[in-house]
């Protein structure tokens, strides 16, 4: 079945102490990205990646790192949460080319203390 | 830079009304248009996506979205609503050049309530 997983679906976790939430597909996907949601301003792409290596910022990057060494993972890094990371996050992957919808993960929903 | 409005944060029906939910996007290029669907406690779900082949576009559930150039309009529509078609809704556009290849612009999302 095709899908993206995410873990874990949901964290509350501390100030400052460091957290990685994972995410990979099973499509062979390029195009990854990491997408948080929260009332009233929809989704905001925070991070995504065209391919293995090649990783860019989004419109939220601040407080957030990624990497992508495998085409099939991308996680997301909070070195150092804040309380103003508490949202609900969302990867994502599509193809780079034709329409290229993109299938969601079932979001993780942080909050930090 | 592409963007996305969706008109009213709350919609509200009765079931067995017709549904209307407005989107409109500005971006300089013809554009691939979505509408995903979330239900409580789950991810995003395409409902539909416009891609020029057709400006009246069927999704799923029942749902459909006409694609208006003049308009820049997207609106998602269905005849009669049902209990289990309240959710958030929301309209996307996909970038098609440059940094915003591939990157998915969102509206801020419509609650849609339906009453018995």
């Amino acid at each position: 079945e095709a899908q993206v997983t995410q873990n874990p679906r949901y964290l509350i976790t501390v100030t400052g102490k460091k957290l990685t939430v994972t995410c990979s597909q099973n499509m062979n996907h390029e195009y990854m990205s990491w997408y948080r949601q929260d009332p009233g301003l929809g989704l905001r792409q925070i991070y995504y990646s065209m391919n293995v290596e090649v990783t860019d910022k989004g419109d939220v990057p601040e407080g957030y790192k990624v990497s992508r060494k495998e085409k099939r993972n991308f996680p997301l890094i909070l070195e150092s949460p804040s309380p103003n990371q508490t949202s609900l996050y969302f990867c994502a992957s599509s193809l780079m080319g034709g329409v290229g919808e993109a299938f969601f993960g079932q979001g993780t929903r942080l909050t930090v203390v | 830079a592409q963007s996305v409005t969706q008109l009213g944060s709350h919609v509200s029906v009765s079931e067995g009304a017709l549904v209307l939910l407005r989107c409109n996007y500005s971006s300089s290029v013809p554009p691939y248009l979505f509408w995903y669907v979330q239900y409580p406690n789950q991810g995003l779900q395409l409902l539909l996506k416009y891609t020029s082949a057709a400006t009246l576009v069927k999704g799923i559930n029942g749902f459909e979205a006409e694609f208006k150039k003049s308009e820049t309009s997207f609106h998602l529509t269905k005849p009669s609503a049902h209990m289990s078609d309240a959710a958030e809704y929301f309209c996307a556009v996909r970038g098609t050049g440059g940094t915003s290849y591939g990157k998915l612009t969102f509206g801020q999302g419509t609650i849609l309530t339906v009453h018995p």
